[in-house]
Parts: C-alpha cells; structure tokens; sequence
C-alpha cells in the first residue's frame, strides 16, 4: 500500500525566506507525484507534479521539487517566498496508470512580513 | 486542465436531512472523484464516479450513505445522507480530464456544517 508522509504540519517563515516543505512517500510501485495547494477558503490547486522524465519540476509561481527515488523524497522548496504563498500545501502520489490519489496530511506555510 | 464548479459552496443542514452537491465540469471527462476533508485533516477519496457504470466506493464509504450519480461526462452529484455532526466537512469533485494524465483537478469545494 501506499502512503505519503509530510513530516511538518506547520512552517513559519519570514518573508524572502528560502523554505523547504518535505514530503516522502513509501510505494513498492512506479508512483506519480503531486504537490497542491489550498489557499484559505479555497479547493486544491495542482501546484506542480512528476510524472516520469527531469527529476526537478517547477511551477509557474517560483516553486519547485525534486523527485529522489532513492530516498522516495518529493520535497517543494522555493528560494524566496512571499505574503501570498501563505497557504496548505498537500503532497500526493497515485501509482502510474491508476487514478487513486493519496494525500499526505498537509503542511501549513506561514508567511510572515 | 478543466474548469470544474460546485454547488452549493456552502450550506448549513439540520441533523438527519439530506443534501445533494453538483459537480458540472467544462469538458467530458471519464473518470470523476469525490473527495472529502473533514475539518483539519487531509482528503481522503470517497468514490470513483465513471460515465455510464456504478461508482466504486472506498473502504469506510457505503452506497446508502454517499449515494453518487453520473448522468453524463459533465456533470455528478453525491448525496450525503441522514446527515450528522460528524459528516461536517468540505466535499470536492476532482477529474482527470485526458486518457492517461493521471493528473486530477479539483473543483472548489462544497463545505458543509451539520447541526
């Protein structure tokens, strides 16, 4: 079976902070992995994923995270952060070609100014 | 990706009532999923709604409680039957909108109080 541990379920950061949210996951298949995010009051938003191909995924807002498979490691790190980043932030993975999505517990990023 | 909406956003129900929520989605879609995330907590994935056969529920999750339509590749419904406290949560619909992006996008999330 499948699981996805986040081990922080808060982190607090300055603002222009680097941050690092970790995530590991334990599969003895192929996986697929996620990272979304849920702003206040607001559903997911896929963030970024890997699906097979460069290890290191970026998003569009200055996230990025890289697959390890030795160490079954998927963490997102962003060199500077911002007030806006201030959200949950779900790690996930599903084996390949099946559909079921496992999420981690999630870890809440505080920006503070 | 795809652009999903649900309805209601948000309600507030008596104990023991039933309330249906909307999932539409811009684009036909095979495979649809209802999630929920109850207060603090992460998803966990109540069923597996597919076009045209029976939704396949997770372990924990029964018919009679989360009863699910799927009408067509647009559009599904799930119920949440005879409603307790403990069913308070937020539900969301998610979709996979391509053969094999095993990528899933969600919709925005009905949340739900139970009194």
């Amino acid at each position: 079976a499948q699981s996805v541990t986040q081990l922080d379920s808060q982190v607090p950061v300055f603002e222009e902070a680097p941050v690092e949210l970790r995530c590991n996951y334990s599969s003895s298949v192929s996986v697929y992995l996620f990272w979304y995010v849920q702003y206040p009051n607001q559903g997911l938003q896929l963030l970024l994923k890997y699906l097979s191909g460069s290890t290191l995924v970026e998003s569009i807002n200055g996230f990025e995270a890289e697959f390890n498979k030795s160490q079954t490691s998927f963490h997102l790190r962003k060199p500077s952060v911002h007030i806006s980043d201030t959200a949950e932030y779900f790690c996930a993975v599903t084996q390949t070609f099946t559909d079921k999505l496992i999420f981690g517990t999630g870890t809440r990023l505080q920006v503070f100014p | 990706s795809a652009v999903i909406s649900q309805k209601p956003s948000r309600d507030i129900c008596q104990r023991g009532t039933s309330l249906t929520i909307q999932c539409q989605v811009d684009s036909q879609v095979t495979m649809m999923f209802w999630y929920r995330q109850q207060p603090g907590q992460s998803l966990t994935l109540i069923a597996t709604a597919n076009q045209g056969s029976e939704a396949t529920y997770e372990s924990g999750f029964v018919i009679d409680k989360f009863p699910i339509s799927r009408p067509n590749l647009t559009f599904s419904t799930l119920t949440v039957s005879n409603m307790s406290p403990e069913d308070s949560s937020i539900y969301l619909c998610s979709v996979d909108p391509g053969t094999y992006t095993d990528t899933q996008y969600f919709g925005p999330g009905t949340r739900l109080t139970v009194l």
